[in-house]
């Protein structure tokens, strides 16, 4: 099974501040990789797939990058609203998609 | 407007038994593969199950295999996660999530908003 680090675990933060979240692979996934962002209490809300592609409605903020065993998450202009954990998901291992350990952002 | 609207949870007894479901609406259901992922309290995500769009491909996480069937309604727009054989590790809460598909690149871009599950005496 294909499994999932992220570093930091938890990230201690200013509004404004860019912030980078990096997620590595235990094999080479190609860019199938995707990040999610998920608030207390509410369900995961899908940010980047395919390893860097926007999705819909997503905050040109976020960007995501890497391929193979090496990935990151970056918001460049931290914003209230962002404060938030952040999950990755390698989509390469069909279909048991798994998941990283996630990367809480909380306010300095 | 997608909406996917999970129920069923609930407190049940170790060894006992649960069946969640899954409304869906705001998009044509039989086209799309779906996917149980829980969360335990104050844990990360867990893949759970898969099934595809005709219900024809069932995947499993080990962790549930054998005790948990994953089924569907396309006429009903409706997922289910029957569990059986609950134990006080699935406690968590289950959301259904759907799966898109661009080129091939796959992601889960809605999910409902979780029914929790709770095993204990």
């Amino acid at each position: 099974d294909i499994q999932l680090t992220q570093s930091p675990s938890f990230l201690s933060a200013s509004v404004g501040d860019r912030v980078t979240i990096t997620c590595r692979a235990s094999q080479g996934i190609s860019s199938y990789l995707a990040w999610y962002q998920q608030k207390p209490g509410k369900a995961p809300k899908l940010l980047i797939y395919a390893a860097s592609t926007l999705q819909s409605g997503v905050p040109s903020r976020f960007s995501g990058s890497g391929s193979g065993t090496e990935f990151t998450l970056t918001i460049s202009s931290l914003q209230p609203e962002d404060f938030a954990t952040y999950y990755c998901q390698q989509l390469n291992s069909y279909p048991r998609f798994t998941f990283g350990p996630g990367t809480k952002v909380d306010i300095k | 407007e997608v909406q996917l609207v999970e129920s069923g949870g609930g407190l049940v007894q170790p060894g006992g038994s649960l069946r969640l479901s899954c409304a869906a609406s705001g998009f044509t259901f039989s086209s799309y593969e779906m996917n149980w992922v829980r969360q335990a309290p104050g844990k990360g995500l867990e893949w759970v199950s898969y099934i595809s769009s005709s219900g024809s491909t069932i995947y499993y996480a080990d962790s549930v295999k054998g005790r948990f069937t994953i089924s569907r309604d396309n006429a009903k727009n409706s997922l289910y996660l029957q569990m059986n054989s609950l134990r006080a590790e699935d406690t968590a809460v289950y959301y259904c999530a759907r799966e898109s598909v661009w080129g091939s690149y796959r992601h889960f871009d809605y999910w409902g908003q979780g029914t929790l599950v709770t095993v204990s005496s």
